[in-house]
């Protein structure tokens, strides 16, 4: 049983450049979530999709920021223009079926600004 | 605007000695409160979901309640290993995502 996965662990980057990260959502999974964590906070909402629409997005996700899912299964969340603010651990998670239901974690991408 | 709200922040305790963290929340027609343990670096893994006022889950050395304005988690006997963060979380009826709060990390010393 392969629960969510998310590449890279780890991306050290400078400013002003362009990252993508990727997440694959446990198989089936119809809704899958992106979420922001800094030093001391819970995790915070960024964006999610069913299948491959998008249907919520945070006010935290500027116009840097852009997910897709194209194909309702693995997900990216790109960043342009890469600022020192953006340093957090960025995660993902999937979740089945309609309404409230369990959402599963993966292990987290940990971006450093310079 | 939908809250949660975690206490303590922080949380030391002797091995086997119980305790309880809180988890109060504010939200708008609640569909469901969830439970996680986070380990330094890694991410959240899930402990129980609670839907309604009065129900109760267990897992080991750990119990969750749920009232109408907050729920528990109750930790019997802890051991060392039992230390992280774990955090709290509300869907809420009109979101699609969860609201965290920031968290209560255990310590726990043998």
């Amino acid at each position: 049983d392969t629960g969510v996965s998310q590449d890279p662990r780890h991306k050290i980057t400078k400013r002003g450049q362009n990252v993508t990260f990727r997440c694959d959502p446990i198989s089936e999974h119809n809704r899958l979530y992106w979420y922001r964590q800094t030093l001391g906070q819970g995790p915070e909402f960024l964006t999610y999709f069913q299948n491959e629409a998008q249907l919520e997005k945070s006010r935290l996700l500027s116009d840097r920021f852009s997910a897709e899912r194209p194909k309702g299964s693995f997900s990216t969340l790109e960043i342009q223009r890469t600022e020192q603010g953006d340093s957090a651990m960025y995660l993902c998670a999937s979740s089945s079926g309609q309404g409230a239901t369990t959402q599963y974690f993966g292990p987290g991408t940990r971006l450093l600004v310079l | 605007e939908d809250q949660v709200t975690q206490s303590p922040e922080a949380l030391r305790l002797q091995e086997g000695e119980s305790s309880s963290l809180n988890c109060s929340y504010t939200v708008s027609g609640l569909r469901g409160l969830f439970w996680y343990r986070q380990d330094p670096g890694k991410g959240p893994e899930f402990l129980f979901t609670l839907y309604s006022a009065g129900e109760e889950k267990e897992k080991e050395r750990l119990k969750a309640t749920l009232t109408k304005k907050e729920s528990f988690l109750h930790i019997t006997a802890p051991k060392p290993e039992d230390s992280a963060t774990y955090l709290c979380a509300v869907h809420g009826r009109s979101q699609g995502n969860l609201i965290f709060g920031k968290g209560t990390k255990l310590s726990v010393k043998p």
